[in-house]
């Protein structure tokens, strides 16, 4: 069974650039969700994808847009960015409702650290 | 006020100890429980997850839930150097495909040999 891959594992952009990461799910899973950890803080819900829809959105500006591809690879895209942007970027799969005991639990990639300057 | 409180250490025992670990929260629609391990620049791993309140145990590890107090705790038992790490508590409101994990800030674990 193949777990959460993420890439790149680190990444340097420039303020105002545009960024995309790109996330592979656990074999079995059709949910992928987002979050961002900043530096000693724990992680931040970005958004989820669900059968390649979105499926619930935390609190975090339009510039932050994904996919979910048929496959259930998916991609967070950030636009303009900002220093505060700078941070690890953790992709979690899981299974859909309905799949079994712990359907819904989530397992996390290893993360992609981003920095802005 | 934060959602869920975790207290972020550091928290240093020596080898052989009992790591206690702790989280509260507010909102009582939280109904799923879940301690992860994050190691230093790695992703979270998961520990434990349990849904009721009670305790969960699983080798050295033992989770509580007291949803009446909103309290929820990490019991690590004969802790190694390996178990350095950060710990992180996370709770959702449905274990549905439209969930979202709500974490705490971490705390920090040091097992000294």
């Amino acid at each position: 069974e193949t777990g959460v891959t993420q890439s790149p594992t680190h990444l340097i952009k420039t303020r105002g650039q545009q960024v995309t990461l790109r996330c592979s799910s656990q074999s079995g899973h059709n949910t992928v969700s987002w979050y961002q950890q900043a530096l000693g803080q724990g992680p931040q819900f970005i958004f989820q994808y669900y059968r390649e829809e979105e499926n619930g959105r935390g609190n975090f500006p339009p510039r932050f847009s994904g996919l979910q591809f048929p496959n259930y690879s998916s991609e967070l895209n950030v636009n303009a960015l900002e220093l505060d942007d700078s941070a690890l970027y953790l992709c979690a799969s899981s299974s859909g409702p309905n799949s079994g005991q712990g359907s819904g639990t989530q397992y996390f990639g290893p993360g992609t650290r981003l920095l802005v300057l | 006020q934060k959602e869920v409180e975790q207290d972020p250490g550091p928290l240093s025992v020596p080898e052989g100890a009992i790591v206690s670990l702790n989280c509260t929260y507010s909102n009582s629609a939280f109904q799923y429980f879940m301690w992860y391990r994050q190691y230093s620049r790695k992703g979270p791993e998961l520990l434990m997850y349990t849904y009721s309140s009670g305790n969960k145990e699983d080798g050295r590890f033992t989770a509580q839930v007291d949803k009446s107090s909103k309290y929820i705790s990490l019991f690590i038992r004969d802790s190694q150097p390996s178990d350095s790490a950060t710990y992180l508590c996370a709770m959702s409101r449905s274990k549905a495909a439209g969930n979202k994990l709500t974490f705490g800030g971490g705390t920090r674990v040091l097992v000294k040999p």
